[in-house]
């Protein structure tokens, strides 16, 4: 099962930042969050991910708590082509560690 | 840099019959991944291959999906015979190496199969 909690779908005005939180409250020291996204007919596409401290990159910034229990995936400046499923996904470096999915959040850019 | 290769893109196909699908992961990655989504579901991890070893092989339905990977480079999955619940996209994906922190995995567009 998926370790980890994100609603099921979100609005997100163009041009505004998206906001999508997840939650991950048995999380363990040495697990990883990443995010994918899904666009519609395509393949995930790793957005992100981070341990502790906040990650930026071209796509996206990653906020996570101190207690490492909850994050947030910021989109700076949504566009219509943000549109897509993202998936907050918790793992460990380990080799046999696998990505599980869960059903992650529908984002729906308004025009 | 090419991406991940599939074919075919969609396949129709009646209960009980075969199918195989064909992935070619981008070149140099050692690991390649097979995964099952259902409409509405997040993807499922079939198998896990590193080189032409599986490393995870665990939620494969044994009895009718197989998977090959000969040369260490592409691969086949096949149902054989195929369910209706068999229903979804399949989708092949590779990354560089099995672990480790930063370890991005590239997918392919996938395989829609309906099975009637």
């Amino acid at each position: 099962d998926a370790k980890t909690t994100q609603p099921p779908s979100m609005d997100c005005a163009e041009g505004r930042a998206a906001n999508l939180p997840c939650n991950h409250s048995t999380i363990s020291g040495n697990e990883y969050v990443y995010w994918y996204r899904q666009i519609h007919s395509q393949g995930p596409q790793y957005i992100i991910h981070g341990l502790k401290n906040n990650e930026t990159n071209e796509m996206a910034s990653l906020i996570i708590t101190e207690d490492r229990k909850s994050s947030t995936l910021i989109l700076p400046h949504a566009t219509l082509r943000d549109t897509a499923v993202y998936y907050c996904i918790v793992r460990s470096a380990n080799r046999d560690d696998k990505i599980i999915f869960g059903k992650g959040t529908r984002l729906h850019i308004l025009p | 840099e090419a991406g991940v290769a599939q074919s075919p893109r969609y396949k129709i196909i009646e209960k009980r019959q075969s199918v195989a699908f064909w992935c070619n992961p981008i070149s140099g990655h050692a690991t390649l991944y097979w995964y099952q989504q259902i409409l509405g579901q997040g993807p499922k991890l079939l198998i896990q291959f590193q080189n032409n070893g599986v490393v995870d092989d665990s939620q494969l339905p044994k009895d009718r999906f197989s998977a090959e990977r000969l040369k260490g480079v592409d691969s086949t999955l096949k149902i054989q015979p195929a369910k209706l619940e068999d229903s979804a996209v399949y989708l092949c994906a590779s990354s560089l190496r099995t672990g480790g922190s930063y370890n991005e995995q590239f997918f392919g567009p996938g395989t829609r199969l309906t099975v009637l």
